[in-house]
């Protein structure tokens, strides 16, 4: 099983809609997880922090469920420049520093 | 708002030379990191760097790679000898004081070609 798994889509949505990934990652230790965005071509920008209760930032919102070990992200009213590569980002239990990146879902938002 | 910078954006090699990829993180930070990514591939750790040592590395950073910060400012990537699969994007990134939980701040790149 992959470090962390996403599925790479992509994911074709109508403006305005609401669209949500999943990421799994197989190490039931991992305590930190962050989605990143990247365009084409440009660095990967923090998109929100994940934390154990869930937590919103306008119209995204992110999930963690350590049972089944993911992590969601859910876009709602999306926009065009919501259109991205998401990536799912887990820090290494046994590390202070290393992070793991998914190879990330392609959005693609849609007059 | 402070950022992470790298030069050059853009370096092409022949295969077999030298690369020096440079970035200058975040001045207050004092995490630093730097990660590669193939063409149409996903980011790949490399290595950390904190008080001045490499605190992890990946089995991609073998000998043909090092880092160094070599003033209060700079932080470096050496590619000794170069190789053809080399090529992709290297992204320096840095952090502050908790590197359990600080977000990392990636710099805009350097695209390395290796021809």
């Amino acid at each position: 099983r992959k470090e962390v798994e996403q599925d790479p889509g992509p994911f074709n949505v109508p403006e305005g809609a609401t669209v949500a990934f999943n990421c799994t990652y197989s190490n039931s230790a991992s305590q930190s997880f962050f989605w990143y965005r990247q365009d084409c071509r440009k660095e990967p920008k923090l998109l929100m922090s994940v934390y154990s209760s869930g937590n919103e930032d306008g119209r995204f919102t992110a999930q963690l469920n350590r049972a089944s070990q993911y992590i969601s992200l859910l876009i709602r009213d999306s926009k065009l420049s919501d259109s991205a590569t998401y990536l799912c980002v887990v820090l290494q239990p046994s590390s202070a520093s290393k992070i793991i990146f998914g190879s990330g879902t392609r959005l693609s938002i849609r007059p | 708002e402070p950022e992470v910078t790298q030069t050059p954006s853009h370096q092409v090699t022949q295969m077999g030379q030298e690369v020096i990829l440079r970035c200058v993180p975040i001045s207050n930070h004092l995490y630093f990191y730097w990660y590669r990514q193939i063409l149409g591939q996903k980011v790949e750790f490399l290595v950390s760097f904190y008080n001045n040592e490499i605190s992890e590395k990946s089995e991609i950073f073998d000998d043909q790679f090092s880092v160094e910060r070599p003033d209060g400012s700079n932080f470096t990537l050496k590619i000794r000898s170069t190789k053809l699969e080399d090529s992709a994007m290297y992204f320096c990134a840095s952090s502050g004081r908790d590197s359990n939980t600080d977000t990392q701040y990636f710099g805009p790149g350097t695209r390395l070609t290796v021809l």
